[in-house]
């Protein structure tokens, strides 16, 4: 069965490094999704792509977090610098339609920043 | 702001039905409900959606009542490998009105 691939599966870094997680969804889903879950909350969507194209990031910290999905595969979020706060697990998911349907997440990176 | 109210957490004897409420009183009409649940360290994972009628897959079932404000998802024969955090969403299917919003679900204990 076809799966959303994240790497790494965890990151630990010191506060003020950059940080660079990877997504790959499954083949043929054009929209895209990142999310954080801090520790015992739901996930919360940061960022949605459809194809390359950005359709929602506004819950996106853009000061420090950046995403990119260059060819409208695969995905890579970016945080820099590195804060505290920003330890959390950073999920991945896609799905085959934009607007309805279901989201197959991955298994996740969990960031520890100290 | 998440549009739903689930318990914080419920136990489930394994071998019965586990049946999870969620409210949703400010539903509009083009709004679905979606549940999802989190088994531990594992990414959320699709379980079914409605709208109006009841559903039914290989996983489980869901009742949305006639006034489409509260649900419950049932899974008919709970078995330890059903303990999760389980989310119930609501979701339009348009434009800006499609994401999901998570809250903080119930964290469903299946007791052997």
């Amino acid at each position: 069965e076809a799966e959303v691939a994240q790497s790494p599966r965890y990151k630990i870094t010191e506060k003020s490094q950059a940080v660079a997680f990877w997504c790959d969804p499954i083949s043929g889903h054009a929209t895209l999704y990142w999310y954080r879950q801090i520790l015992g909350q739901g996930p919360e969507l940061l960022v949605q792509f459809q194809d390359e194209s950005v359709v929602d990031d506004s819950q996106l910290p853009k000061d420090r977090f950046s995403a990119e999905r260059l060819k409208g595969v695969d995905s890579t979020l970016k945080i820099q610098p590195a804060e505290l706060g920003d330890s959390a697990m950073y999920l991945c998911a896609s799905s085959l339609a934009l607007l309805a349907g279901e989201q197959f997440f991955g298994p996740g990176t969990r960031l520890t920043v100290l | 702001d998440a549009k739903t109210t689930q318990p914080t957490s419920m136990d489930c004897a394994e071998g019965r039905a586990a049946n999870l409420p969620c409210n949703h009183s400010t539903i509009s009409g083009n709004e679905y409900v979606y549940w999802y649940r989190q088994i531990h360290s594992q990414g959320p994972q699709y379980i079914i959606h409605g709208l109006k009628n009841n559903e039914t897959n290989e996983m489980a079932s869901l009742i949305i009542t006639e006034d489409r404000k509260s649900s419950t998802l049932i899974l008919p024969h709970a078995t330890l490998r059903d303990t999760a955090v389980y989310y119930c969403i609501v979701r339009g299917h348009q434009t800006g009105a499609n994401n999901l919003f998570f809250g903080t679900g119930t964290r469903l204990t299946v007791i052997p």
